[in-house]
């Protein structure tokens, strides 16, 4: 089965940009999708097909997805974006194609 | 505005069953697939099972295959879990969402996703 590989944790201070990745064996072959989950809540959608934005999330977050590795990117971080990060792909070749990487937590110092 | 609100969780004895509802509101429910998707207390997200608009279309994973069935109701609006033989592991908060399309490189993502129902496995 398809395998998405994420640092469990990233730290940055308040105004400076967060790198968050996700990697994947040639994960930019496929549609690479971004959640927040703030503790407590339910997951958000904040990107989706590698770099989209739904409406109402802020232009501040943006993905992009290349090789083996795709990456979320959240500029001019602030206290609130302090959350957890899941990628998710479709993976077409295995029975379960909806695969989730194990998350990461985004520490606001 | 979308909306996707769960029900029926809580606490069960270790073989015991449960089933779980969502009852969706904002959109055509019935064009669109619907998933399930857990969190087990302080670890990551877990797809469980995926219906598709029609419910020609039903997919499990290996961990509750056998033992969850997924279904829906397009009349109702609402999507349901029917969970048995349930083991502490199942212990969770479940989530509904709503599947959409992606137009990159195909497959789908969750667009929406409920507040979730805590389901409570223990003796």
């Amino acid at each position: 089965s398809y395998v998405l590989t994420q640092p469990p944790s990233v730290s940055v201070a308040p105004g400076q940009t967060a790198r968050i990745t996700c990697g994947g064996n040639n994960i930019g072959s496929k549609s690479v999708h971004w959640y927040q989950q703030k503790p407590g809540q339910a997951p958000v959608l904040v990107v989706y097909d590698d770099s989209d934005r739904p409406s109402g999330i802020p232009e501040r977050f943006s993905g992009s997805n290349s090789g083996n590795t795709a990456t979320l990117t959240i500029s001019r971080v602030e206290a609130g974006d302090e959350a957890d990060y899941y990628c998710q792909v479709w993976d077409s070749s295995s029975d379960h194609p909806r695969v989730f990487g194990g998350g990461t937590k985004l520490t606001v110092l | 505005e979308v909306q996707l609100v769960e029900s029926g969780g809580g606490l069960v004895k270790p073989g015991g069953s449960l089933r779980l509802s969502c009852a969706a509101s904002g959109f055509t429910f019935s064009s669109y697939s619907m998933n399930w998707v857990r969190q087990a207390p302080g670890k990551g997200l877990e797809w469980v099972s995926s219906i598709s608009s029609s419910s020609s279309y039903i997919y499990y994973a290996d961990s509750v295959k056998g033992r969850f069935t997924i279904s829906r109701d397009n009349a109702k609006n609402s999507l349901y879990l029917q969970m048995n033989s349930l083991r502490a592991e199942d212990t969770a908060v479940y989530y509904c969402a709503r599947g959409e399309r992606a137009m990159v490189a195909g497959g789908y993502y969750f667009d929406y996703w409920g507040q979730g129902t805590l389901v409570t496995v223990s003796s």
